[in-house]
């Protein structure tokens, strides 16, 4: 089975760096997702992580580390449209099936 | 760009009702999916398709069916409505291949009466 933990809520501040944490126990992995989701809106893909350490995409970048069962999303200089919720997801081995966690809503104020 | 289009926005249903949800991509993706995602609980599967006419059971299938004639549609089916099937459903496909994610439809927001 699978057991994917994220915060429920968080909070920033316009301009500032916010990193949300996700950690995973699963009976293999075969990559990590994570996902922007707009309030009322489908979930859009941020990033996928399928070997160790950080890949970079503008302000968004994800880590991840295989051998902790961690990753994070980190998202830099915060913007007001950033406000949404954070899904991160761990496929199994042989499997095309994403399993996601609860995902995290953050919010930025001014 | 890749498209995934729900038949419906937002639905009401009263209990005991049969209810189809349809799913359409355009993008000759393999995976398909079916998703209902709730406040605090997050997306749970329900059904998977991996091919036509082939699908398989999610986390929570009990009370659905799925039906794949064709490759680019997949239909959710609640054979007898339950006031706890009201959720946001959300339909996601994705192709074959190892590195791919999966892209999401709008959802459906079905309330059963």
């Amino acid at each position: 089975g699978q057991n994917i933990d994220q915060p429920t809520e968080m909070t920033a501040t316009e301009g500032a760096i916010v990193q949300i944490n996700c950690t995973y126990q699963t009976s293999g992995f075969n990559g990590l997702f994570w996902y922007q989701q707009h309030a009322g809106e489908a979930p859009t893909f941020l990033s996928y992580n399928v070997l160790d350490g950080l890949e970079e995409k503008g302000r968004f970048s994800s880590f991840l580390s295989r051998s902790k069962g961690y990753s994070y999303l980190l998202l830099k200089e915060l913007q007001m449209k950033d406000s949404a919720s954070y899904l991160c997801a761990v496929r199994a081995p042989r499997s095309y099936i994403p399993t996601f966690g609860r995902g995290t809503s953050l919010i930025v104020h001014p | 760009d890749v498209k995934v289009t729900q038949s419906s926005r937002y639905l009401v249903k009263r209990t005991g009702e049969k209810v189809f949800l349809e799913c359409v991509q355009d993008m000759d993706h393999e995976n398909m999916f079916w998703y209902r995602q709730d406040p605090g609980l997050g997306l749970r599967l329900i059904y998977f398709s991996y091919d036509v006419k082939m699908k398989e059971k999610g986390d929570i299938p009990e009370g659905y069916s799925v039906s794949r004639e064709k490759k680019e549609r997949f239909s959710l089916i609640l054979e007898s409505a339950s006031t706890n099937q009201t959720s946001m459903y959300l339909c996601a496909s994705s192709p074959g291949g190892r590195d791919t994610e999966a892209f999401f439809g709008q959802g459906t927001r079905l309330t059963v009466v």
